[in-house]
């Protein structure tokens, strides 16, 4: 059973579309995040909920919506895009405690 | 604000031991990790130690912690051509939700 899990793994669009990248997770963690990850391999938190709710949000276009539906669940909106979009993005889910980050496989956007 | 940097690149040979360093800006981190990457796959939990600790052991992976340098290390020894891949430090305050990552090194083994 997949631990952390997105889709689509891969997604190839063209500038000024819209798409979404959903996450879920089956551990029953409270807190779940969205990383971006460049060419570069460097590794930036976007966002992360608590139990539903908002508690980071960086600086981050606001071509970038997060929602969380539930707390095993958290998708990712994009609008506009923009060629500097492409990275690929990672989920990852938390509990309390050592607070181990679980990731998903991760979501490689490419933008034309 | 938070930094956590790592050189960029380590190359060992099979068999030897490999030393991949971090150094973070935040004195009150409490929990201090190390991920690896494997190609095309998500970040795995290799290890984490608590701030109040100089050194943790499992199996081949040794990380010692040196806070008055806020200088982070993970030794593999007898490494080998599978533990190839990126490796990440994190930081994390006890206070908050953010885990801040390091630059990644990529260690390449050389058979």
């Amino acid at each position: 059973d997949t631990a952390v899990s997105q889709t689509p793994k891969y997604l190839v669009t063209q500038m000024g579309n819209d798409k979404s990248i959903k996450c879920e997770q089956n551990l029953g963690h409270d807190t779940m995040y969205w990383y971006k990850q460049d060419s570069k391999k460097f590794l930036k938190i976007m966002f992360s909920y608590n139990n539903k709710e908002l508690i980071i949000n960086e600086t981050v276009p606001n071509r970038f919506s997060p929602k969380s539906p539930d707390k095993a669940h958290l998708n990712l909106h994009i609008n506009s895009l923009e060629l500097g979009d492409s990275a690929v993005y990672f989920c990852a889910s938390s509990q309390a405690g050592t607070g181990e980050l679980f990731f998903g496989e991760g979501s490689r956007l490419t933008v034309l | 604000g938070e930094d956590v940097e790592q050189s960029l690149f380590l190359s060992v040979r099979e068999g030897d031991s490999s030393v991949i360093n971090c150094t973070y800006t935040d004195s009150s981190s409490t929990y201090l990790y190390w991920y690896k990457q494997e190609p095309g796959a998500g970040l795995q939990l290799l290890t984490y130690i608590f701030s109040n600790m100089d050194m943790k052991q499992d199996q081949r992976l040794t990380v010692l912690l040196n806070k008055k340098d806020k200088h982070l290390s993970l030794r593999i020894a007898d490494t080998q051509t599978g533990d190839s891949a990126i490796y990440f430090c994190a930081e994390k305050n006890s206070g908050t939700y953010k885990y801040i990552f390091g630059t990644g090194t990529r260690l390449k083994v050389l058979a």
